[in-house]
């Protein structure tokens, strides 16, 4: 069965440093997401991103973030500086038509700002 | 979206079927329920969906009445293996709505020997 796979699966960063998360969705799959988890916290959606643009974000997503499609295969998550909070883990999603079709998710990324 | 209520927290035992029931009362006419399950240090996984009456798969089955402000995830027999934590979401992509998933705390099942 298609997966979603996600690198690296475990990344320590120090405050104020740039993080990339990489995502490769599966291969016919047209929208894809992030989402984080902070420890014992809920999911919550961060991004969505289709035809090459965001097509929703949430508040949690502000200008310290990004996302690029640099090829055909690959979605990152770009944090440019990271805060002691961003730590959490982080899942790349990826659906055929839509937000409510099934969203297939990654293992995550986890994240520990230091 | 509509707002989702289901219980923090339920315990059962391995053999027993499980159901466990979210309310959703505000759902509007294009949304769609959805279940997802989400073992720790894993990322969700979509269990089923449905818009009304009863859909079942070869994991669950999922109950819907004709009001649809509520929903019942039905999965029979559990096992050591099915406990996690489940969420119950509502929403649509349709009429421009993005209707991206927006989880809620879930209700986290214990399966016990």
């Amino acid at each position: 069965e298609p997966e979603v796979t996600q690198t690296p699966s475990h990344q320590v960063t120090q405050m104020g440093q740039e993080v990339i998360l990489r995502c490769v969705p599966i291969s016919n799959h047209l929208y894809f997401y992030w989402y984080r988890q902070i420890l014992g916290q809920k999911v919550e959606f961060l991004v969505s991103f289709y035809n090459n643009e965001i097509s929703e974000k949430s508040e949690i997503f502000d200008d310290q973030f990004s996302v690029e499609r640099p090829d055909g295969s690959n979605f990152t998550l770009k944090i440019r500086s990271t805060k002691l909070e961003d730590s959490a883990m982080y899942f790349c999603a990826s659906s055929e038509a839509g937000p409510s079709y099934e969203q297939y998710f990654g293992p995550g990324t986890r994240l520990t700002v230091t | 979206l509509a707002k989702t209520t289901q219980p923090i927290s339920m315990d059962s035992y391995e053999g027993q079927e499980v159901n466990i029931t979210c309310s959703h009362n505000n759902i509007a006419t294009n949304d769609y329920i959805t279940w997802y399950q989400q073992f720790p240090s894993q990322g969700p996984r979509f269990i089923i969906q449905g818009y009304k009456t009863k859909v079942t798969n070869e994991v669950a089955s999922l109950f819907i009445p004709a009001d649809r402000k509520s929903s019942t995830l039905s999965l029979p027999r559990v096992s050591l293996s099915d406990t996690a934590v489940y969420y119950c979401l509502v929403g649509d992509d349709y009429g421009g709505s993005q209707g991206n998933l927006i989880f809620g705390k879930g209700t986290k099942l214990s399966v016990k020997p």
